[in-house]
């Protein structure tokens, strides 16, 4: 069965310093994509990264980075110079190959920057 | 108006009531979804229209009762909930093409209900 497994309920990070959300997936499928969203109090799910099952390089945007390790099937979630917005849950979900759409959500992570 | 909107952001409503909860998308997209999160649970997708065709129906109760005239609008219609059907749904849309696997789904604010 395909699955999204986020194991750390509640992580605290330094403002300005880094962290790393933890994702594990569970899929036989070769072909997938993953994905990272961020949910601020106010419940909007904001999209930050996306990494392919064939992409060859770990994917970044500005401050946030994946760390893909494809044969331990998991996708990291790496925030660099941690500010105090952002606070809110993390999302890791994972798109299995179907023509449907079909996102599979984990539990979600919920970090707070402390000043 | 930009992204995805939904209304109402919230509503509280008895269980007799019926009531609409409506999400637009201004993205040109060919695909919309409603998910239900409830609390300490992961996101559960209820529904999936595909060019405007129900392509998944997550056994969801037929208490919801979900509508896409076209394209940009989507609708969920309530009636006779049940309290544990309090939670906060999410629409989304993405732009669905063929074979694709990377194609991001941008989500609206959700409506936060409450059923009493």
């Amino acid at each position: 069965a395909q699955k999204i497994t986020q194991t750390q309920p509640g992580m605290f990070v330094q403002e300005k310093e880094a962290v790393t959300l933890d994702c594990t997936y569970d899929t036989s499928d070769p072909s997938y994509g993953l994905f990272w969203y961020k949910q601020p109090s106010s419940g909007e799910m904001i999209f930050l990264i996306y990494q392919g099952s064939y992409d060859q390089q770990n994917a970044t945007e500005g401050r946030y980075s994946l760390n893909f390790q494809k044969a331990r099937k998991s996708a990291n979630l790496v925030i660099s110079a941690s500010q105090l917005g952002d606070s809110a849950m993390y999302f890791c979900a994972m798109r299995p190959p179907s023509n449907t759409g079909k996102l599979i959500f984990g539990q979600g992570t919920t970090l707070q920057v402390k000043p | 108006e930009t992204g995805v909107t939904q209304t109402p952001r919230h509503l509280v409503m008895g269980m007799t009531n019926k009531k609409s909860l409506k999400c637009e998308q201004h993205l040109g997209h060919n695909a919309m979804y409603w998910y239900k999160q409830s609390a300490k649970k992961p996101l559960e997708l209820m529904f999936v229209y595909n060019f405007k065709e129900q392509t998944e129906n997550n056994s969801v109760p037929s208490r919801f009762s979900p509508e896409c005239p076209n394209s940009s609008h989507l609708f969920l219609h309530l009636h006779t909930l049940q309290p544990e059907d309090s939670a906060l749904y999410l629409c989304a849309s993405s732009q669905e093409e063929a074979g694709d696997r990377k194609e991001t789904q941008y989500f609206g604010p959700g409506t936060r209900l409450l059923v009493l």
